[in-house]
């Protein structure tokens, strides 16, 4: 049981490159969640999905797309990355919508210069 | 607009204090909220209180919901260095949740 994994661990981009993060879950959870997290502000939410064939917008989904491709995979992609988005990116999951805990991935280091 | 509070900002102990770390909230709808614990990597669950579960302890951290004070505190009694951390608190809310910008706490030997 491996939990929720992200791919890569860390990467560099250069300004207009795009990427996609990867994350992975296996605890057949329903719905999951992308983050981000830069210092001295706590964690501000990308997107999430509540459930598998649906994706919402967070408080900061400027530059950033989804795709729920299944019940366990939730892709964030960035199309033309800017210096702003580097930061440290974190999916996570959980059983329901609410009143249950968030598991979290290992988090991916991105910086754009 | 939804918000969680946490204080202080920034906590220096020396191993064996208690310390006691905040969090207050307004969010539109609440349904929980949770403690964390981030060291160096991903954050870790602690603990989760509703309205029915408004304390909980575990060992020597144990914290208690205020829901007519909108708030919540999060206890270490007899602090070790592997307390240090970043301390995040949580407030679910329509189907998302709510972050602090945490409390960084750090134990001196």
């Amino acid at each position: 049981n491996a939990g929720v994994t992200q791919t890569p661990k860390f990467q560099v981009l250069k300004t207009g490159q795009s990427m996609t993060l990867q994350c992975a879950q296996d605890m057949n959870h329903n719905s999951m969640y992308w983050y981000r997290q830069d210092p001295g502000m706590g964690l501000r939410l990308i997107y999430y999905s509540a459930s598998e064939g649906t994706t919402d917008k967070g408080e900061v989904p400027n530059g950033y797309n989804v795709s729920r491709l299944n019940k366990r995979e939730f892709s964030l992609r960035l199309e033309s990355a800017a210096p702003s988005q580097t930061s440290v990116y974190f999916c996570a999951s959980r059983w329901g919508t609410e009143t249950y805990e968030q598991y979290f991935g290992p988090g991916t280091r991105l910086t754009v210069t | 607009e939804d918000k969680v509070v946490q204080s202080p900002l920034s906590l220096v102990v020396h191993e064996g204090d208690t310390v006691t770390l905040n969090c207050s909230y307004e969010v539109t709808n609440f349904r929980s909220l949770l403690w964390y614990k981030q060291e160096k990597k991903a954050p870790t669950f602690l603990f989760m209180l509703t309205s029915s579960g408004i304390e909980k302890k575990s060992g020597r951290l144990s914290s208690i919901l205020d829901k007519k004070e909108l708030s919540s505190i999060l206890n270490i009694t007899a602090t070790q260095t592997g307390d240090s951390a970043i301390y995040l608190c949580a407030v679910d809310s329509n189907y998302q949740l709510i972050w602090g910008a945490g409390t960084k706490l750090i134990i001196k030997p």
